[in-house]
């Protein structure tokens, strides 16, 4: 069993929906959690972190941590085709390793 | 402010043949570095990771090593390259606290 797992996709939204992206974890003593966006070619960026249940908001992004189920989910408001990259969900191992689910390709439709 | 470089851009290197990656953060001191490699259409897998001078953790048996040879460069090195290594190649340095990762532009490799 893979550390994290996501759905590769690719996952169509049209432009202007909510995308909400999955990621599932395996070791329940994790705590930290990490969205990254990757474009094409690029190397990732940190869009989100996450350490507490609930709902974390910033701008059109929510990330949304429910430890009990161990999965973890980035949902990004009024879709735009700047938002088409691919998502990579991680988890921190130990005091400073993270570990990257393989990552999910979002494609926005106009 | 920090900002971590990587060279080169791309890189096209016969079997056999060595290989050295170079990655420096300017901005910080005594950051943890990272190694990672992303196949095509894949995961980032880490490679090695450091966290002082000298200091070298290898996740993965490979092909590879990697040096720490000043607190800000990591460099990443082989003796003799596979088709199998050919891959992105992304250094990165670990923020304060639980801030995750920075990442450098990368390196893409490809191994004929």
């Amino acid at each position: 069993q893979k550390e994290v797992e996501q759905n590769s996709g690719p996952l169509s939204v049209p432009e202007g929906a909510i995308a909400s992206l999955n990621c599932t974890y395996s070791d329940r003593g994790s705590q930290s959690f990490f969205w990254y966006r990757q474009y094409s070619g690029k190397s990732p960026e940190l869009i989100m972190s996450i350490y507490s249940n609930g709902d974390k908001e910033d701008g059109r992004f929510t990330a949304q941590l429910n430890k009990a189920s161990q999965y973890v989910s980035l949902l990004i408001r009024d879709s735009q085709p700047s938002d088409s990259a691919t998502y990579l969900c991680s988890t921190l191992r130990g005091a400073s390793k993270i570990i990257f689910g393989s990552g999910t390709r979002l494609s926005i439709r106009p | 402010s920090q900002t971590i470089h990587q060279w080169p851009a791309t890189l096209v290197q016969p079997v056999g043949s060595p290989l050295s990656l170079e990655c420096t953060v300017e901005g910080t001191s005594n950051p943890n570095l990272y190694w990672y490699r992303q196949a095509a259409g894949r995961g980032l897998q880490l490679l090695f990771y450091s966290v002082g001078i000298g200091q070298i953790s290898s996740e993965v048996p490979q092909n590879l090593s990697a040096s720490r040879p000043q607190d800000r460069q990591f460099i990443l090195s082989s003796k003799k390259l596979l088709l199998s290594d050919s891959g992105f190649y992304l250094c990165a340095w670990e923020g304060q606290g639980l801030l995750g990762y920075t990442f450098g532009s990368g390196t893409r490799l490809t191994v004929v």
